[in-house]
């Protein structure tokens, strides 16, 4: 059963601006990590930010904050003032705690135009 | 400096021969994954190993091996039961807990000719 849903296979935005990927999972335990990833057209997979279930407070990372709302799980990730170093792809991943598998989402192509 | 290393970063083989994936941390960690990556897709699960000498499959292990002799070290074969071994492969670590993030390595660009 598919876990984490991203909706948005594409987006653009326009330097400068803040842009919303959104991420969805499905879950039944109450302990998990969520977990947004970079991926640069050269493929390495690049750690942004991290929120766990018990977390009161939406994680924040430099320009990167994730919008948690457990209820409706979701997790989305915002950036703040684009760059057109922001420009790949985003995945979303999810964990569950003493168990180590990750699913990750299917990803948005993110395009920073200048 | 700490990371993970996988080499050859492009592979090319000719159809119906085995390969070999190499994958080598030196992060101390635990457990360590294999995903494979097709063109515009999310990542997805051959195998994973949680310590040395024990390893599960994943979503798509059918036409794959792996062996976990070393806590460093975690190859995937990629065999000839593999019908579309054609992919971007990425190999990934993680200190154990299952609530760290995942470590990756660069990946190995397999083509099958």
């Amino acid at each position: 059963a598919q876990k984490i849903t991203q909706t948005q296979p594409g987006m653009f935005v326009q330097e400068k601006e803040a842009v919303t990927l959104d991420c969805t999972y499905d879950t039944s335990d109450q302990s998990y990590g969520l977990f947004w990833y970079k991926q640069p057209s050269s493929g390495e997979m690049i750690f942004l930010i991290y929120q766990g279930s018990y977390d009161e407070q939406n994680a924040t990372e430099g320009r990167y904050s994730l919008n948690f709302q457990k209820a409706r799980k979701s997790a989305n990730l915002v950036i703040s003032a684009s760059q057109l170093g922001d420009s790949a792809m985003y995945f979303c991943a999810m964990t569950h705690y003493n168990f180590n598998k990750f699913y990750f989402g299917s990803g948005t192509k993110l395009n920073v135009k200048p | 400096d700490g990371g993970i290393t996988q080499s050859p970063k492009y592979l090319f083989r000719k159809e119906g021969q085995n390969v070999t994936l190499s994958c080598e941390q030196n992060l101390n960690h635990d457990a360590m994954y294999w995903y494979r990556q097709d063109p515009g897709q999310g990542l997805r699960l051959i195998y994973y190993s949680q310590i040395v000498n024990d390893f599960q499959k994943g979503d798509i292990a059918e036409g794959y091996s792996v062996s976990r002799e070393k806590k460093e070290s975690f190859p995937l074969t990629v065999t000839s039961a593999q019908k579309n071994p054609t992919a971007f492969y990425l190999c990934a670590s993680e200190p154990g807990q299952g609530t760290n993030e995942q470590f990756f390595g660069p990946g190995t660009r397999l083509t099958v000719l």
